[in-house]
């Protein structure tokens, strides 16, 4: 069973930085492009960035762009973001998904979600 | 950068009911990267449908997906009282993954 399990979130005053991880079980991570979504609390669904299954492509919203960092460690089977400069904009309960494929810009689907971790950005 | 607009906002119905949801792109994209989520209160969004018509799996078969260009459909035949969510349409293209604003299914 796939199974993606978040961490890190919290309560983090603006400017400053908070790393998040996702943990994957059941199934090949290194075979695999993984992604981070987040969802601002009662609002929609807003994507933040993808790396494909060795690192070599990765993405970003223009919302995080040079704040944000993605990176993976398939060895530790574990996706994480390193958020810094945080905003209030940016208080949103943040999912790891999992692709269908290893290359970042083949398949535009996320089939596998996590339970999500929640940021607050507040002072 | 494309847009994703849904409608209606929300749709009243009743189980057993047809539910049509729309997803309109602002400029003609590719159905290759057009798929459907199913979300429900405090959970992780599911995937329904991919390549625009194609059941995830373990996905109904009263769920259906269409369209092409910029016109996009997700339809349930038959509503359940389980189908009762919110849901979203997504789209990749150019280095960049869009969803749209999202469509309630609420009963009526």
């Amino acid at each position: 069973e796939v199974q993606l399990v978040e961490s890190g979130g919290g309560l983090v005053q603006p400017g400053r930085s908070l790393r998040l991880s996702c943990a994957a079980s059941g199934f090949s991570f290194e075979d695999y492009a993984m992604h981070w979504v987040r969802q601002a609390p009662g609002k929609g669904l807003e994507w933040v960035s993808g790396i494909s299954w060795n690192s070599a492509s990765i993405g970003y919203a223009d919302s995080v762009k040079g704040r944000f960092t993605i990176s993976r460690d398939n060895a530790k089977n574990s996706l994480y973001l390193q958020m810094n400069s945080l905003r209030p904009e940016d208080t949103a309960l943040y999912y790891c998904a999992k692709t269908q494929g290893e290359s970042l810009y083949s398949y535009g689907q996320f089939d596998y979600w996590g339970q999500g971790t929640l940021v607050t950005v507040s002072s | 950068e494309i847009v994703l607009t849904q409608s209606p906002g929300t749709l009243s119905l009743s189980p057993g009911e047809r539910a049509t949801l729309s997803c309109r792109a602002s400029q003609s994209v590719s159905s290759t990267y057009l798929a459907w989520y199913q979300q429900k209160p405090g959970q992780a969004p599911r995937l329904l449908i991919y390549g625009a018509s194609s059941r995830a799996t373990g996905i109904p078969d009263r769920f259906s997906g269409g369209g092409s260009g910029t016109d996009f459909t997700l339809t349930i035949s038959r509503l359940e009282p389980e189908d009762f969510a919110v849901y979203y349409c997504q789209h990749y293209g150019d280095s960049s993954w869009t969803f749209g604003q999202g469509t309630k299914v609420e009963i009526k």
